[in-house]
């Protein structure tokens, strides 16, 4: 049973019309993250919510932005997507964060971005 | 600062050989945790052990088993009698207090197992 569920598996936009990307889970955790992947790179961290708390990383573009209306979902908005956008972008999510309880993070099947 | 270090960028092997994923990490803390995620073909990051700086017994799991030696700052991976289905890219990363528990990612090893 998918416990991270990312909608749409592949979107499609065109150059700087704005798009929206979806995660929810079923596990309650309280963290959750958004990934970019480039194709034969590791994954980097945008942001990250520990519950209603937004964390945004420093080398974020402005150009992205998230929104988490409750536990269960979290979304990405591109608010005018490049070329340089065209990624995959995975949501993941894990029990707690800091404090020496580090606790695994489970991913979604990621979402397939192409800009045109 | 930390870093992970995956020098293998590909590895290919016939089925049914052993292969080993090397990971070497840095790190100032003492306390730290080590992972392994996969990554098949279809994109999704699977995740595979998290061992944490303090345990350095060593771990198997069906035919996937993990070395971790801290002396050498090192956390390998071993797949035993591997098959097709192991092919991937295989990630490790590290977390500590001075990445405030962030994950620190290893640049991959893209696994290939021919039949």
């Amino acid at each position: 049973d998918a416990m991270v569920i990312q909608n749409p598996r592949y979107q499609v936009t065109q150059f700087g019309k704005p798009v929206t990307l979806s995660c929810s889970q079923t596990l309650n955790h309280n963290v959750m993250y958004w990934y970019q992947q480039k194709s034969s790179q590791a994954p980097k961290l945008l942001f990250h919510y520990y519950d209603k708390d937004f964390n945004n990383e420093a080398d974020t573009p402005d150009n992205f932005q998230s929104r988490r209306p409750n536990t269960s979902f979290c979304f990405l908005d591109i608010r005018s997507p490049g070329l340089g956008d065209a990624a995959m972008y995975l949501c993941a999510t894990s029990r707690e964060w800091a404090g020496g309880k580090n606790q695994p993070q489970h991913f979604g099947d990621g979402t397939r971005l192409s800009i045109l | 600062a930390q870093k992970v270090t995956q020098a293998q960028t590909e590895i290919s092997v016939v089925e049914k050989e052993d292969v080993t994923l090397d990971c070497v990490y840095e790190t100032r803390d003492t306390t730290y945790y080590l992972f392994w995620y996969k990554q098949p073909p279809s994109g999704e990051l699977v995740f595979l052990i998290r061992r944490n700086s303090f345990d350095e017994q060593n771990e198997i799991s069906g035919r996937y088993s993990w070395n971790f030696q801290k002396s050498t700052s090192s956390f390998n991976f071993t797949i035993t009698a591997s098959q097709v289905v192991d092919s991937a890219v295989y990630f490790c990363a590290l977390s500590d207090p001075d990445s405030n528990y962030q994950l620190i990612w290893g640049a991959g090893t893209k696994l290939i197992i021919k039949p």
